[in-house]
């Protein structure tokens, strides 16, 4: 089980620069995959989403990388900005509608 | 752009007492969830709600919690008997047939 307290791994780029945040997923039959982005004191926001047909996936800014064979996803930011500065979170969901696992979430901070 | 929402954003209440978090699902979506975030920790799924009935929940989602989908458009969680380790954000989901989840702000509940 996870301790409480649960340190999250930080990203920290500069403005301007891409980044990239990565995610390991568990169960190797999950079909669908979606990143959110969490500011502090909001709920999820949903950024871009995957399903397990697909490699690559591109939305404004954003491209989100899928590998099966490893179960891995990563979310790519283009010229990041400071307003890009929050927690994000994988989440694969599993067959039969079963709900959302998300990941623990990295918080990438963006230095001006 | 439709959003799910929530009421209120904050609930302070005692231990023991019985709390009603409500939430506003977008109005073409079927599928609701009930999620909670104890501070710093990720996102963990409570209960999934569909056709008028729960169609999964989790371990945490125990005798003391309850979900109604009162009217057409309200759905609410509610906890019977607070305990302190109740204290944490709850977020509310909804999801049409694209499979997207989109979140409320979230409520947050605190138990002294």
């Amino acid at each position: 089980g996870e301790s409480v307290g649960l340190h999250l791994p930080t990203l920290s780029v500069q403005e301007g620069d891409n980044s990239i945040i990565n995610c390991a997923y568990s169960n190797s039959a999950s079909d669908y995959f979606i990143w959110y982005k969490q500011e502090s004191g909001k709920g999820p926001q949903f950024i871009i989403d995957i399903r397990s047909n697909m490699d690559k996936r591109q939305g404004q800014r954003v491209t989100v990388l899928l590998n099966k064979t490893v179960k891995h996803l990563s979310l790519q930011i283009a010229a990041t900005q400071p307003g890009d500065s929050a927690v994000y979170f994988c989440a694969e969901n599993p067959p039969r509608n079963t709900p959302l696992v998300f990941g623990k979430g990295t918080r990438l901070s963006v230095i001006a | 752009e439709p959003e799910v929402t929530q009421t209120p954003s904050h609930q302070v209440t005692q231990m023991g007492q019985e709390v009603i978090l409500r939430c506003v699902p977008i109005s073409n979506h079927l599928y609701f969830y009930w999620y909670r975030q104890i501070l710093g920790q990720k996102v963990e799924f409570l209960v999934s709600f569909y056709n008028n009935e729960i169609s999964e929940k989790s371990e945490i989602f125990d005798d003391q919690f309850s979900v109604e989908r009162p009217d057409g458009s309200n759905f609410t969680l509610k906890i019977r008997s607070t305990k302190l380790e109740d204290s944490a954000m709850y977020f509310c989901a909804s999801r049409g047939d694209s499979g997207k989840q989109y979140f409320g702000p979230g409520t947050r509940l605190t138990v002294t």
